[in-house]
């Protein structure tokens, strides 16, 4: 079975600028979550999606935005960057179904490494 | 709010002893425990977790206890190689009420002195 794939791997904006991450979940996967990774805050939640729809959120501003499609891929939008989005984006997909004590395994794909200048 | 903290930082053994990270989080109603492992240039990877309904899960040379009332989980690696040299983050998660982000440890960073 293939892994999550996630694509670009790298990506250089410029301040002001916006971008946009896609992100493939494991097949039959139908949750995809958003994660932010720096040397100095470690892992971050941004969102999470299940069944096109977002189901948690983390602390972030609204620049940061995201969506799922009806074949469960996901893409992520970073409006008006600035320096301090620089940082590795992780994806991650989870086979959970929506149900109260539904453990949640989820798998990580490369990331996409995005520097803003 | 909601955190995990883990320990210690970084974490230099020689090859062949036993490497030990621990974690402690904050929220009672955590019930998931997961253990990744990240190598340079590449996403986390899921070694072993463990359920709250669970002491220890063993898996070859990687073990993972869970104290539930002290709030803490550890993971144990033996006989440590020198691919385990990585960076180690354990998490916590709660699947009540719909919410199942993961809280993450600033990770460790071990390497495995041959």
């Amino acid at each position: 079975k293939a892994g999550v794939t996630q694509t670009p791997r790298y990506l250089i904006k410029t301040r002001g600028q916006q971008v946009t991450l896609s992100c493939s979940p494991i097949s039959g996967h139908r949750s995809v979550s958003w994660y932010q990774q720096t040397p100095g805050q470690g892992l971050q939640f941004l969102f999470e999606y299940f069944s096109e729809t977002q189901r948690n959120k983390g602390n972030f501003p609204g620049r940061f935005s995201g969506r799922q499609f009806s074949n469960s891929r996901s893409e992520m939008n970073v409006s008006t960057l600035e320096l301090g989005d620089s940082a590795l984006y992780l994806c991650a997909s989870s086979n959970r179904g929506y149900l109260v004590f539904s453990y949640n395994e989820q798998f990580f794909g490369p990331g996409t490494r995005l520097t803003v200048l | 709010g909601e955190n995990v903290e883990q320990h210690p930082s970084t974490l230099s053994v020689q090859e062949g002893d036993s490497a030990v990270i621990k974690c402690t989080y904050s929220d009672s109603a955590s019930n998931y425990f997961p253990w990744y492992k990240q190598e340079l240039g590449k996403g986390p990877q899921l070694i072993i977790d463990i359920r709250s309904n669970v002491g220890e899960k063993k898996d070859q040379r990687i073990a993972v206890t869970l104290n539930k009332t002290a709030k803490h989980f550890s993971l144990h690696i033996t006989e440590t190689q020198p691919e385990d040299s990585a960076v180690y983050f354990c998490a916590a998660s709660r699947t009540t009420s719909g919410t199942y982000k993961y809280i993450f440890g600033t990770g460790t960073r071990l390497k495995v002195l041959a």
